[in-house]
């Protein structure tokens, strides 16, 4: 356990519903990221908040994707209009903004998300 | 960010030593090395970062020529348990998201 997590750990869905992913991080932490990973690939980055700001967007992140992360605390990432393409793990991670392990992230178990 | 080329899959035996080596030939001179560690059905983990030489933890240790074009994690001892895909990631401190650039790794199979 890393002290990130998420939920739902499972989602299945019919073509066309939207879902919304939660993402609690470490508590200190004021960096949070979120990654998607299809079967045999590695994690592709999505999303990137400093606090409550989203600093960064991936190209991936289309239009019905959105994410939020008020107050600096919990982060949600809504998935509109879902498409089978979509099937994948969402995971959320966490970090420190500095110190000497700049590229240490504490990931959570993420979500598996399948579109039918 | 730089490109990184590892071997698609290693075998081993409980006890041996395995290292795995990773081609950044284009890593610039700010960026750093990582290591994740990834089990299935969960997030990555960080295993070691460094920059020059060896660096090494409780778990790994990392060497990195001076050149810095490659790098190797050495797992000592491994066991059943290790079996896993390590990813190995290059990045800087030019990029201030610090967001992590994934391969698609290395999937290692440790065998009794």
């Amino acid at each position: 356990d890393t002290g990130v997590s998420q939920d739902p750990r499972h989602k299945i869905t019919k073509r066309g519903q939207n879902v919304t992913f939660r993402c609690d991080p470490i508590s200190e932490h004021n960096r949070l990221y979120w990654y998607r990973q299809t079967l045999g690939q590695g994690p592709e980055f999505l999303t990137y908040f400093q606090n409550e700001a989203q600093l960064e967007k991936s190209r991936l992140l289309s239009d019905r994707f959105s994410a939020e992360r008020p107050k600096g605390s919990f982060s949600t990432l809504e998935i509109q209009r879902t498409e089978q393409g979509d099937s994948a793990m969402y995971l959320c991670a966490s970090s420190l903004p500095t110190g000497d392990r700049i590229y240490e992230q504490y990931f959570g178990p993420g979500t598996r998300l399948t579109v039918t | 960010l730089a490109k990184t080329t590892q071997p698609i899959s290693m075998d081993s035996y409980e006890g041996q030593e395995v290292n795995i080596t990773c081609s950044h030939n284009n890593i610039a001179t700010n960026d750093y090395i990582t290591w994740y560690q990834q089990f299935p059905s969960q997030g990555p983990r960080f295993i070691i970062q460094g920059y020059k030489t060896k660096v090494t933890n409780e778990v790994a240790s990392l060497f990195i020529p001076a050149d810095r074009k490659s790098s190797t994690l050495s797992l000592p001892r491994v066991s059943l348990s290790d079996t896993a895909v390590y990813y190995c990631l290059v990045g800087g401190r030019m990029d201030s998201s610090y967001k992590l650039i994934f391969g698609s790794g290395t999937r290692l199979l440790v065998r009794p």
